[in-house]
């Protein structure tokens, strides 16, 4: 099955600057790469996603970029802010699994703290 | 409001007992899961009903049974409920063979 590797598990960032982080996938089938943002409390909730046939997609100060020859793909946020910390997962899907739906595997998440 | 919901939030109980935790969504999707999300925060598939049949079974306790009454609802019966159950549950849905997931608010279970 797909295995997800994420990394680091926690980050820390000054207000303003940059964060990456990075995922690996082990099934080269895997063709929808999604991200979750989980606030403390709160449910995981989609904040971008990209398609095996796109390398890279933009959404204001997120984006995401996929390699698939090395089988990783990354979530940039620019321009930090207190609001951003959360816990980041990564995820990867194949196309099929079962009858007519696609199965997730999540990475372990990364803690960001954006430090004001 | 468009969503998908859980009942209850909180959940406190005793070894041993026996409860349910339901789920419901109103967006018209085919497919229905549960994740288990320990103090970790790793996020564990632990069932997925498309259309109301079972698609995706992992390695859960057979203490745990999934039921889908319609598409639309995908509950979760727990028995003999142990310690380590303690975590919180996720529901979530998708629009059948597309990928993106919504989530529930979650079930926080605690066993005491």
């Amino acid at each position: 099955g797909e295995n997800v590797e994420q990394h680091p598990s926690t980050l820390s960032v000054q207000e303003g600057d940059s964060a990456v982080i990075k995922c690996t996938y082990s099934d080269s089938a895997s063709n929808y790469f999604p991200w979750y943002k989980q606030e403390l409390g709160k449910r995981p909730q989609l904040i971008i996603d990209i398609r095996s046939n796109v390398g890279e997609k933009k959404d204001q100060r997120i984006a995401v970029t996929l390699n698939k020859t090395a089988k990783h793909f990354s979530l940039h946020i620019t321009e930090t802010q207190p609001e951003d910390s959360a816990v980041y997962f990564c995820a990867a899907s194949n196309a099929y699994s079962g009858a007519g739906s696609y199965q997730l595997t999540f990475g372990k998440g990364t803690k960001l703290s954006v430090i004001p | 409001d468009t969503a998908v919901s859980q009942t209850p939030k909180y959940l406190v109980t005793q070894m041993g007992n026996d409860k349910s935790i339901k789920c419901e969504q109103n967006l018209g999707h085919d497919t229905m899961y549960w994740y288990k999300q320990d103090s970790k925060k790793f996020l564990k598939i632990m069932f997925s009903y498309n259309n109301k049949e079972l698609i995706i079974n992992e390695t859960v306790p057979n203490r745990f049974s999934p039921k889908s009454p319609d598409k639309a609802h995908l509950n979760l019966h727990i028995n003999s409920l142990e310690l380590g159950d303690s975590a919180v549950y996720f529901c979530a849905s998708s629009p059948g063979r597309a990928e993106t997931q919504y989530f529930g608010p979650g079930t926080r279970l605690l066993v005491l």
